[in-house]
């Protein structure tokens, strides 16, 4: 039962450009979602995150947008830079509850 | 280097052998997290600990798989018996209360059970 999806394994972006990476989620009781960044031979790295009562946050080129109805959040990169290439995951957590969910993850790919 | 570490970083082992793996947790963080991860795949739970208190197992966390923080610092995962299925990266992470949830991770150990 996959709770967080990532759909697109991969993705490939000039750089320049603007990125985009989605995640839909199934379980309405999330109410804190995260983005996180991984390098080969690295542990993921937290990027950005937003609480339920947001629909935007934003943090230097890096936007994160959440749209509750469609159970589905976006992260946007603008402009995208080489050292952006990396796996991608979106996470999720419920109320009063630790543990976090996970997608599978994207691979972004910043061409130059 | 104040970051979550973990060690070893690779551990090459037979099958039916027991493994440890530790994890130092950035020093003022009270929450500790167990994660495993497979190829393709983003990170599972399996434990959680709020100082030395274990909070919460997966149901993933079989009786082979155990794990430990005795004095509310660093962190072990024992797993006894391994099997060729239990060859994952592990992953160990930490936070803070007052934090929200964001874990801060370790490079993790990578398992190869033979």
């Amino acid at each position: 039962d996959q709770q967080v999806k990532q759909n697109s394994p991969s993705l490939s972006v000039q750089e320049g450009r603007i990125s985009i990476l989605n995640c839909d989620y199934t379980n309405s009781m999330f109410d804190y979602f995260l983005w996180y960044k991984k390098y080969p031979a690295e542990g993921p790295t937290f990027l950005i995150s937003i609480s339920s009562i947001k629909d935007k946050n934003e943090d230097g080129r890096f936007t994160v947008f959440l749209n509750k109805s469609a159970k589905h959040l976006s992260l946007h990169i603008v402009p995208s830079q080489p050292g952006d290439s990396a796996v991608y995951f979106c996470a999720a957590s419920r109320i009063n509850n630790y543990q976090l969910i996970w997608g599978a993850g994207t691979k972004l790919i910043i061409k130059p | 280097d104040t970051g979550v570490s973990q060690d070893p970083r690779h551990k090459i082992t037979k099958r039916g052998q027991n493994v440890t793996f530790r994890c130092d947790p950035i020093s003022e963080h009270n929450r500790l997290y167990w994660y495993r991860q497979t190829l393709g795949q983003g990170p599972e739970f399996l434990t959680y600990f709020q100082n030395e208190a274990q909070l919460e197992k997966s149901r993933l966390l079989s009786d082979r798989f155990s794990a430990e923080r005795p004095k509310g610092s660093f962190s072990t995962l024992e797993i006894q018996r391994t099997e060729q299925g239990d060859s994952a990266m592990y992953l160990c992470a930490s936070s803070l209360d007052g934090d929200q949830n964001i874990q801060y991770f370790g490079a993790g150990t990578r398992l190869s059970v033979l």
